[in-house]
């Protein structure tokens, strides 16, 4: 089946710092869909890409739908504490809403 | 955004049991989802909660085990089956509206389950 590998697996940063993550593939998504997941609680949608090569910015953080379809990138900049907890990046091939879901980066900010 | 809920929460059940969880929407959803999340992993993708016809399930995953319903465009229930300390997990209801254009797939607070 699709896998996604995403990376890094962990950060550890300091407030006000600037973080990225991204996601690859071997197959073509036609939809990227980043999220945020707090413990104890479902993911949230950040931001979802409908194009590829497209830009999308949600407040401080900014995501890319790679060119070849296989990639993506979210940028958080000028982190703050709240920031905290596991991004997932999940890819769709069609309309049915079935998503594949990368392993997770887990985010640690320090005050 | 499509706002979801789960019941229960979370629970703690004894081996051989079953559990059933309910997922509720506060308006008709066309695409009705169930996931699961292990502890420290990652979200896999049960089976499509299909209205008014059977569940489509993924690989690995079967209806004996993972029995679904789907009454209407609001509501689903999901049950965990026999229930074994392998089923200890996090187990998501997620929806989209296929007719939008936009393929945005939201998630319920999820109920955590162990078993024992």
């Amino acid at each position: 089946g699709q896998q996604l590998n995403q990376s890094p697996q962990s950060m550890f940063i300091q407030e006000g710092e600037d973080v990225s993550m991204n996601c690859t593939s071997s197959s073509i998504f036609n939809t990227w869909l980043w999220y945020k997941q707090d413990p104890g609680e479902g993911p949230v949608l950040l931001i979802a890409l409908y194009k590829a090569g497209e830009l999308t910015s949600n407040g401080r953080l900014t995501a890319q739908f790679g060119i070849t379809r296989k990639d993506s990138f979210l940028n958080i900049s000028a982190s703050i504490p709240s920031d905290v907890g596991i991004y997932f990046c999940a890819g769709q091939v069609t309309n049915a809403g079935k998503s594949t879901f990368g392993d997770g980066t887990t985010l640690t900010v320090k005050p | 955004s499509a706002v979801i809920s789960q019941k229960p929460s979370r629970d703690i059940c004894q081996r051989g049991t079953s559990l059933t969880i309910q997922c509720q929407v506060d308006s008709q959803v066309t695409m009705m989802f169930w996931y699961r999340q292990q502890p420290g992993q990652s979200l896999t993708l049960i089976a499509t909660a299909n209205q008014g016809s059977e569940a489509t399930y993924e690989s690995g995953f079967v209806i004996d085990k993972f029995p679904i319903s789907r009454p209407n465009l609001t509501f689903s229930t999901l049950t965990v089956s026999n229930m074994s300390p392998e089923d200890s997990s996090i187990y998501l209801c997620s929806v989209e509206n296929s007719g939008s254009s936009y393929n945005e797939q939201f998630f319920g607070p999820g109920t955590r389950l162990t078993v024992l």
